[in-house]
């Protein structure tokens, strides 16, 4: 069964540091997205991405970070440079053209900002 | 703006029924889904349910959905320990990222 896939399963860094978190989504889906859960809390959402453009955000997605498709498969968050608040799990989710379509979750990738 | 509401814990013994409740927020969501998180996973789509019905049964899960008061369940019928997880009800916002809850963490004990 196809299936999300997240590189690394865990990441850590200094704070200031740049991280970019790679995935690759499953291959007939048309829309991305990355989620975060720090530690304890709720799973929230934090952008979307379709036909190669940023299509929703939330407050949390600001300048510090960023979205980029630089291939057919891969789909990576970068976070220019961390603060200790951004560590948490980061997920990633693709889901296919349907309005409403179901996401399917990759495993997540641990960040540590240390 | 508002969340989505639901209890944090639920313990049920093993082969009784669980059943998760949820609040959510927007009476015109198409779709309202439900998750698991095993620890240390990522998050598995149980089942969803389309707005325009009031059940919806998948071996042993039922989903209900009572959209007068945007009140969805899970029902999880002859619970086993390998359910012990935690459950997130989520549903689309305006566009299509999901708002979740906190999450029903069921422990099943033998």
């Amino acid at each position: 069964e196809p299936e999300v896939t997240q590189t690394p399963s865990h990441q850590v860094t200094q704070m200031g540091q740049e991280v970019i978190l790679r995935c690759v989504p499953i291959s007939n889906h048309l829309y991305f997205y990355w989620y975060r859960q720090i530690l304890g809390q709720k799973v929230e959402f934090l952008v979307s991405f379709y036909n190669n453009e940023i299509s929703e955000k939330s407050e949390i997605f600001d300048d510090q970070f960023s979205v980029e498709r630089p291939d057919g498969s891969n789909f990576t968050l970068k976070i220019r440079s961390t603060k200790l608040e951004d560590s948490a799990m980061y997920f990633c989710a693709s889901s296919d053209n349907r309005a409403g379509g179901e996401q399917y979750f990759g495993p997540g990738t641990r960040l540590t900002v240390t | 703006g508002e969340d989505v509401e639901q209890s944090l814990f639920l313990s049920v013994r093993e082969g009784d029924s669980s059943v998760i409740n949820c609040t959510y927020t927007d009476s015109s969501s198409t779709y309202l889904y439900w998750y698991k998180q095993e620890p240390g996973a990522g998050l598995q789509l149980l089942t969803y349910i389309f707005s325009n019905m009031d059940m919806k049964q998948d071996q042993r899960l039922t989903v209900l959905l009572n959209k007068k008061d945007k009140h969805l369940s899970l029902r999880i019928a002859d619970t086993q320990t390998g359910d012990s997880a935690i459950y997130f009800c989520a549903e689309p916002n305006s566009g299509y990222a999901l708002n979740f809850g906190k999450g029903t963490s069921l422990l099943v004990t033998p």
